[in-house]
């Protein structure tokens, strides 16, 4: 088992540019997020997918839009980046979601904008 | 709000033992969760505690929990070079609505 995987491992943007950063899980899980994180902050939500066709907005969604692909696959986009956006992203996932429900983390993206 | 509070960095030399540590402020809490963060990578689960439990131990790794002060922590027995990383303090919260929120992380810096 790969766990949760995500492409691209690095990434680095003009501003305005756009782009996709993929993740999937293997683990059957249902519930799966994604979060940024920046120095002295902790990790934040921006989106989760509790189940399959559904999404909603985390703590910091604004210029974000994600996808719930299918059980397995969940995207981030980001229409327009700007210099805010320079973070790192993960990906994470759960069997469903419910406070006894541990999070499982992919190794992040490191995305820069320029 | 809810909010998880941790120290920014600790220091230990190899083989005396390390506590990090975490407060919260979220009483509605489910479970406690310590992650390590090694350089350039992810998140990898360590422990957990669940809520109305004092104390956990795993091999080098025990975590107390002190739930009417809200405070967390994890002693790392024997510390090693290779346990440099940083720490992350969360709890899942049914407060409201289900949250998984986390501190800003403890750097632990190994002297050998």
């Amino acid at each position: 088992n790969a766990g949760v995987t995500q492409t691209p491992k690095f990434q680095v943007l003009k501003t305005g540019q756009s782009m996709t950063l993929q993740c999937a899980q293997d683990m059957n899980h249902n519930s799966m997020y994604w979060y940024r994180q920046d120095p002295g902050m902790g990790l934040r939500l921006i989106y989760y997918s509790a189940s399959e066709g559904t999404t909603d907005k985390g703590e910091v969604p604004n210029g974000y839009n994600v996808s719930r692909l299918n059980k397995r696959e969940f995207s981030l986009r980001l229409e327009s980046a700007a210099p805010s956006q320079t973070s790192v992203y993960f990906c994470a996932s759960s069997e469903a979601y419910r406070s006894t429900d541990t999070q499982y983390f992919g190794p992040g993206t490191r995305l820069t904008v320029l | 709000g809810e909010d998880v509070e941790q120290s920014l960095f600790l220091s230990v030399r190899e083989g005396d033992s390390s506590v990090i540590n975490c407060t919260y402020t979220d009483s509605s809490s489910t479970y406690l969760y310590w992650y390590k963060q090694e350089p350039g990578a992810g998140l990898q689960l360590l422990t957990y505690i669940f809520s109305n439990m004092d104390m956990k131990q795993d091999q080098r790794l025990t975590v107390l929990l002190n739930k009417k002060d809200k405070h967390l922590s994890l002693r790392i027995a024997d510390t090693q070079t290779g346990d440099s990383a940083i720490y992350f303090c969360a709890e899942s919260t049914t407060s409201g609505t289900y949250k998984y929120i986390f501190g800003t992380g403890t750097r632990l810096k190994v002297l050998a």
